[in-house]
């Protein structure tokens, strides 16, 4: 299986900053990478996919990069509906999700 | 307007099945692949398996073979997951979820979801 460490686990930032997520693969996975936001007692929603490339309708603040074992997700200027908890996933063999990163209000 | 409509909450006795049912509307069930997704309480995403609607084929995660059953009815646009021999460790929201529209593998980002469906284990 491979496995999928996200950090950090909780993110304090405010409004308007910059932030960066990292998401670490145990084995090497190409660009089979994708990026979820989930609010708590909703589904996820799908943010980005194939590591970089940005779900219709998601604003253009949330950037994917990365291939092979590292990734990350960036929200250049951070609004107040951002405040959620975020996920990565492989599915390069299977799938698996990292444990989650909590993005909270400072 | 697309949309999966997952059946309502169950609450199950250890050692009982459940049987959740995930019904599309809004596109064509049969051309893309469903996946299942759990999440304990507190606790992040499971990835449990996936099912293409037309064949009944699939594949699931090592951790639930021999207990789980992904299968469908295209006739109601319906997906269901079958979960067996339950544990109080079982108790979560399940998750069905659409692999993104156009995707011809049956790995990729998931863009449209379920509402979740609460199942809980306790005697």
């Amino acid at each position: 299986d491979i496995q999928m460490t996200q950090s950090p686990s909780t993110l304090s930032a405010s409004v308007g900053d910059r932030v960066t997520i990292t998401c670490r693969a145990s084995q090497s996975m190409s660009n089979w990478l994708a990026w979820y936001q989930q609010k708590p007692g909703k589904a996820p929603k799908l943010l980005i996919y194939r590591a970089s490339s940005l779900q219709t309708g998601v604003p253009s603040r949330f950037s994917g990069s990365g291939s092979g074992t590292e990734f990350t997700l960036t929200i250049s200027s951070l609004q107040s509906d951002d405040f959620a908890t975020y996920y990565c996933q492989q599915y390069h063999r299977d799938s698996t999700f990292g444990q989650g990163t909590r993005l909270e209000i400072k | 307007q697309e949309l999966l409509v997952q059946s309502g909450a169950e609450v199950k006795k250890p050692g009982a099945s459940v049987k959740v049912s995930c019904r599309a509307s809004g596109y064509t069930f049969s051309g893309n692949y469903i996946h299942w997704v759990r999440q304990a309480p507190g606790q992040g995403l499971e990835w449990m398996g996936w099912l293409n609607p037309n064949s009944n084929g699939g594949s699931s995660a090592q951790k639930f073979q021999g207990r789980v059953t992904m299968t469908s009815d295209t006739s109601i646009s319906t997906a269901y997951l079958e979960l067996t021999r339950l544990t109080s460790d079982d108790t979560a929201v399940y998750f069905c979820a659409r692999v993104r529209f156009g995707s011809r593998s049956p790995y990729d980002g998931f863009d449209l979801w379920g509402q979740g469906t609460t199942v809980t284990v306790s005697a």
